[in-house]
């Protein structure tokens, strides 16, 4: 069975730019949860889709969206970029909620 | 809510020694507990996790933890350290309340193992 995929693997971006990061979970997983990772704050929260519904949120602004499609995969959307946005972003499925996750590789994102 | 509190943000060892690394947690309701290693440019990998079965869990690489509701502790043991187990390791806590899960991660643990 595939493991989860996210793409692209690294982003280099300028501030103010927008930026869309994409999540293809296991199969047959209908959970996707995203986290950023950063040194400064160790990995935090963004926000879980189950079914095509957001069902929890963290506490991050408005510039942070995602998305879910009927076929699980998920998009996350980062809007006008800051500085500060430069993390690595993970992508995490799991069957039915945010129990026991499988975690992607990751997608690096510089924003310079 | 809920919280995840991983006691040494580094711990080193020799090769061969013991790995001990220290997690409490809180929880208002029925928790399941994991641990998660990760390798430098690397995604998070499931070590190991606790779901109200048995209170001692044993997960990849000979790795273990035990899981004590009476000190809110899951710690993780290693009998012998090896080179390969340098990483980051994360303690995280999922409670479910209503139909929504949230997972809470600690702040992370570097384990250097020298030669």
């Amino acid at each position: 069975k595939a493991g989860v995929t996210q793409t692209p693997r690294y982003l280099i971006k300028t501030r103010g730019q927008q930026v869309t990061l994409s999540c293809s979970p296991i199969s047959g997983h209908r959970s996707v949860s995203w986290y950023q990772q950063t040194p400064g704050q160790g990995l935090q929260f963004l926000f879980e889709y189950f079914s095509e519904t957001q069902r929890n949120k963290g506490n991050f602004p408005g510039r942070f969206s995602g998305r879910q499609f009927s076929n699980s995969r998920s998009e996350m959307n980062v809007s006008t970029l800051e500085l500060g946005d430069s993390a690595l972003y993970l992508c995490a499925s799991s069957l039915t909620g945010p129990n026991e996750q499988f975690f992607g590789p990751g997608t690096r994102l510089t924003v310079l | 809510a809920q919280s995840v509190t991983q006691l040494d943000s580094h711990v080193s060892v020799s090769e061969g020694t013991p790995v001990l690394l220290r997690c409490n947690y809180s929880s208002s309701y029925s928790p399941s507990l994991f641990w998660y290693v990760q390798h430098p440019n690397k995604g998070l990998q499931l070590l190991l996790k606790y779901t109200s079965a048995a209170t001692l869990v044993k997960g990849i690489n000979g790795f273990e933890a035990e899981f004590k509701k009476s000190e809110t502790s899951f710690h993780l043991t290693k009998p012998s350290a090896h080179m390969s187990d340098a990483a980051e390791y994360f303690c995280v806590v999922s409670s479910y309340n209503t139909n929504a899960g949230k997972s809470t991660f600690g702040d992370g643990t570097t384990l250097t193992v020298k030669p």
